[in-house]
C-alpha cells in the first residue's frame, strides 16, 4: 500500500514569512494529492489539491508543487498570518474510489 | 458548496451503551463516504469505506461488529459504536466524495470532511 511521510512535524514562522511543508509518497501509481488544514477540535478542511498531470498549482497565498519523478510534493504558504496556525495534513490517493493515505501532520504556528 | 455535517458534535455515554453518529452531505450526492478515527495530536486513521446500498469495507484491525456502518442514501451514512467502552473514546470524522455528476470540475477523489464527533465513554 501507499506510505506518505511528512516533514517537519512542527513549524514556527514569523508573521509575514513563508512556510513550506514537504511530503513524500511511495506508490508511483498515486495520482491525486490533497492538502488539508485542521484547526483544533474541527474536521479537516481541503485547502488545495493537485493531480499527477500538473506540476504546480496556486491559489492566492497557497501553492503546491509536485515532482512525480522524485515522488514528493510540497505545500507553500506565503505571507503567513496568525490565522494560518493549524495542523496541515498531506495525503495521496492511488485508487479510483478515492481512498487517501495521510501524512502524520505538521503543526504550524505563526507568531505575530 | 461541498458541505458535510455530523451529528452529534459531541456525546458522552456510559460504558456498554451504543452510540450512533450521523454524517450527511448537505449540498451534493456522495458516491462514497469514509469514516475516520483520530487520536489527540495524531493523523487520521481510516476505519471503513462506505458506498450507498452496499456493505462497508473495513480496514484491517477494525471490528465490523463493533463499528456498524449503514449507508442508507446518497446523502447519509451512520456509524454506530456498539457496546462502547472507554477505549472507544475518540474523535470520529466522516468524509464524503461527490458524484461525478456534481460537476465536471469536481474530481471523484476529492473528500470533504465533516466537523467531527467527540465521543467520551465513561
Amino acid at each position: 500500500g501507499e506510505n506518505v511521510e511528512q516533514h517537519p512535524s512542527t513549524l514556527s514562522v514569523q508573521e509575514g514569512d513563508s512556510a513550506v511543508i514537504k511530503c513524500t509518497y511511495s506508490d508511483s501509481a498515486s495520482n491525486y494529492f490533497p492538502w488539508y488544514k485542521q484547526e483544533l477540535g474541527k474536521g479537516p478542511q481541503l485547502i488545495i489539491d493537485i493531480r499527477s498531470n500538473v506540476g504546480e498549482k496556486k491559489d492566492q497565498r497557497i501553492a503546491v508543487t509536485l515532482n512525480k519523478t522524485a515522488k514528493h510534493f510540497s505545500l507553500h504558504i506565503t505571507e503567513t498570518q496568525p490565522e494560518d496556525s493549524a495542523v496541515y495534513f498531506c495525503a495521496a490517493s492511488w485508487n479510483s474510489w478515492g481512498k487517501l493515505q495521510f501524512g502524520a501532520g505538521t503543526q504550524v504556528v505563526v507568531t505575530p | 458548496g461541498a458541505v458535510v455535517s455530523q451529528h452529534p458534535s459531541r456525546v458522552i455515554c456510559k460504558s456498554g451503551t451504543s452510540v450512533k453518529i450521523e454524517c450527511r452531505s448537505l449540498d451534493f450526492q456522495a458516491t462514497t463516504m469514509f469514516w475516520y478515527r483520530q487520536f489527540p495530536k495524531k493523523s487520521l486513521m481510516l476505519m471503513a469505506t462506505s458506498n450507498e446500498g452496499s456493505k462497508a469495507t473495513y480496514e484491517q484491525g477494525v471490528e465490523k461488529d463493533k463499528f456498524l456502518i449503514n449507508h442508507a442514501s446518497l446523502t447519509l451514512s451512520t456509524l454506530t459504536v456498539t457496546s462502547a467502552h472507554p477505549e472507544d473514546s475518540s474523535f470520529y470524522i466522516c468524509s464524503a466524495t461527490p458524484r461525478l455528476a456534481g460537476g465536471p470540475h469536481t474530481p471523484q477523489e476529492t473528500q470533504y470532511f465533516g466537523p467531527g464527533t467527540r465521543l467520551l465513554v465513561l
